[in-house]
């Protein structure tokens, strides 16, 4: 099993709905929780940045953590077709040491595209 | 511009002629770390580098070396290059694992390479 689940898609959506992008997990150790956007041909962007659980909003994007389920979800609103990406999230320990020091485990990304 | 290159961004090889792909970083990243991307498999990290001179497998180290005698640089190096390599490879970097801000990752442009 792999310890971040993420449903690759793809997912299409017409102009100005909403979107929503989710992810299990199953190590409890993750305590930082990222969604970095990819555009075509470019790397990995951070998007929006959660530590533990809670909700976080940034314009049209609420990500929200719940760590009792190990469920993480991003919201879009009013989707645009600039939001056409691969939406990938990450999540990250919190432990001062061993090799998973610093490491970001990915989701598989889920391609969005949004049609005008 | 804060920002990470890698050289080259597309690159076609024959099976065990040995390559590098360059990366470098302008923000004084003490963390930098390579991934692989794979339909299907997300981003796997193959080596990261805590700082100058010292460096630690991710989860698929085989195949690759790396080497970090500058803060700035952190190639990645294929001896002898095998089909199985072929994927999008993404450089990146960020600050110290106990920084505030370390969640955050800077990723290069990525690289193509096809070994056939």
């Amino acid at each position: 099993q792999k310890e971040v689940e993420q449903d690759p898609g793809p997912l299409s959506v017409p102009e100005g709905a909403i979107v929503s992008l989710n992810c299990t997990y199953s190590n409890s150790a993750f305590q930082y929780f990222m969604w970095y956007r990819q555009y075509s041909r470019k790397g990995p962007e951070l998007l929006m940045y959660t530590y533990s659980s809670g909700n976080k909003e940034d314009g049209r994007f609420t990500a929200q953590v719940d760590k009792s389920s190990k469920y993480i979800s991003l919201f879009i609103r009013d989707s645009q077709p600039s939001d056409s990406a691969t939406y990938l999230c990450a999540m990250r320990g919190r432990r001062a040491g061993g090799t998973s020091y610093g490491k970001l485990t990915f989701g598989q990304g889920t391609i969005l595209t949004v049609h005008p | 511009e804060a920002q990470v290159t890698q050289n080259p961004r597309y690159l076609i090889t024959v099976t065990g002629k040995k390559l590098t792909v360059t990366c470098s970083q302008n923000m004084n990243h003490e963390y930098m770390s390579w991934y692989r991307q794979d339909p299907g498999l997300g981003l796997r990290q193959i080596y990261y580098s805590m700082n100058v001179e010292v460096t630690d497998k991710g989860d698929v180290p085989e195949g690759y070396k790396v080497s970090r005698k500058e803060k700035r640089n952190f190639p990645l190096i294929l001896e002898s290059p095998s089909p199985n390599q072929t994927s999008l490879y993404f450089c990146a970097s960020s600050l110290r694992p106990t920084s505030p801000r370390s969640y955050e990752q800077y990723f290069g442009p990525g690289t193509r390479l096809t070994v056939t």
